[in-house]
C-alpha cells in the first residue's frame, strides 16, 4: 500500500466552526491533491500542490485553502465549514509520471 | 466544458462477457496521460491502467485494455470476461501540464460510470 494516511477519517462538525483535514504521506511524492466525491458529480479537484508551498486551486476551490509547509503533509482548511461541504475528501499523491494513489478518504457532515 | 466525459452514468454486463467503458477527454496539451480507477463500494480508489499520449500502443494490464483514439480524443477502458468483483464505479481521469515550466501538473476526474455484472 502506498503510505498516505488521511486523518480523521469521520468528522461531524458545526456549521461556521473551521475544520482542516490532514493528508500525510511517506512516499515523498512531489505531487498532492485534494478532492471531494458527491453522488452525481464524481471526484472533483479542490486543491493540489506541486511542491512545498506550490499550491494551485482547481475546480471547486471556493471555501477552502490548503497549505503545504514541508513535502509530506497537505493540509485542507475549511475556514468556516457550510452544509454544502458535507461530502466525502480524498487525498491524493503522485510522483512524476505516474498513477495517483489515494488515501482511504474522509466522510465529513457539516450539520 | 468538462474536460473528462464519461457518458454512461451505468451499465449492466453479463457474467463472462466482455464490457467498454466509454471516455472522452478535452486538451490542447501534446503530453497529457488518462487514468482509470475502480471504486468499489467499500470506497477507495484503485488504480487499474495508465496511457500515455505518446504510447503508441494500447496499455494493457490483465483483463483491462485501454482502447486509446488520440484523434477522436477517446480513451475507452475495456473488460474483458467480467467478474462479479468488477461490479464497481470506474472513473477515467487525465493529467495535463498547466504550467510549462512550474511543473503543475492538474489530475482531473470524470462523473464515473456505475458498473454492475449479473450473473
Amino acid at each position: 500500500d502506498a503510505g498516505i494516511t488521511q486523518s480523521p477519517r469521520h468528522k461531524v462538525t458545526e456549521t461556521g466552526t473551521p475544520v482542516t483535514l490532514r493528508c500525510h504521506q511517506t512516499e515523498n511524492h512531489r505531487y498532492m491533491y485534494w478532492y471531494r466525491q458527491d453522488p452525481g458529480h464524481g471526484l472533483r479537484l479542490i486543491h493540489y500542490s506541486y511542491g512545498v508551498k506550490d499550491t494551485d486551486k482547481g475546480e471547486v476551490s471556493d471555501g477552502y485553502s490548503v497549505s503545504r509547509s514541508k513535502t509530506e503533509d497537505f493540509l485542507l482548511t475549511l475556514e468556516s465549514a457550510t452544509s454544502s461541504q458535507t461530502s466525502v475528501y480524498f487525498c491524493a499523491i503522485r510522483a512524476q509520471n505516474t498513477e495517483a494513489f489515494f488515501g482511504q478518504g474522509t466522510r465529513l457532515t457539516v450539520v | 466544458a468538462q474536460k473528462i466525459t464519461q457518458t454512461q452514468p451505468g451499465m449492466f454486463v453479463q457474467e463472462k462477457e466482455a464490457v467498454t467503458l466509454d471516455c472522452t477527454y478535452d486538451t490542447s496539451d501534446q503530453s497529457y496521460g488518462l487514468f482509470w480507477y475502480k471504486q468499489p463500494s467499500s470506497g477507495e480508489m484503485i488504480f487499474l491502467i495508465y496511457q500515455g499520449s505518446y504510447d503508441e500502443q494500447n496499455a494493457t494490464e490483465g483483463r483491462y485494455s485501454l482502447n486509446f483514439q488520440k484523434a477522436r480524443k477517446s480513451a475507452n477502458l475495456v473488460i474483458s470476461a467480467s467478474q462479479l468483483g468488477d461490479s464497481a464505479m470506474y472513473f477515467c481521469a487525465m493529467r495535463e501540464l498547466l504550467v510549462e515550466g512550474a511543473g503543475s501538473y492538474q489530475l482531473t476526474f470524470g462523473k464515473g460510470t456505475k458498473l454492475s455484472v449479473i450473473p
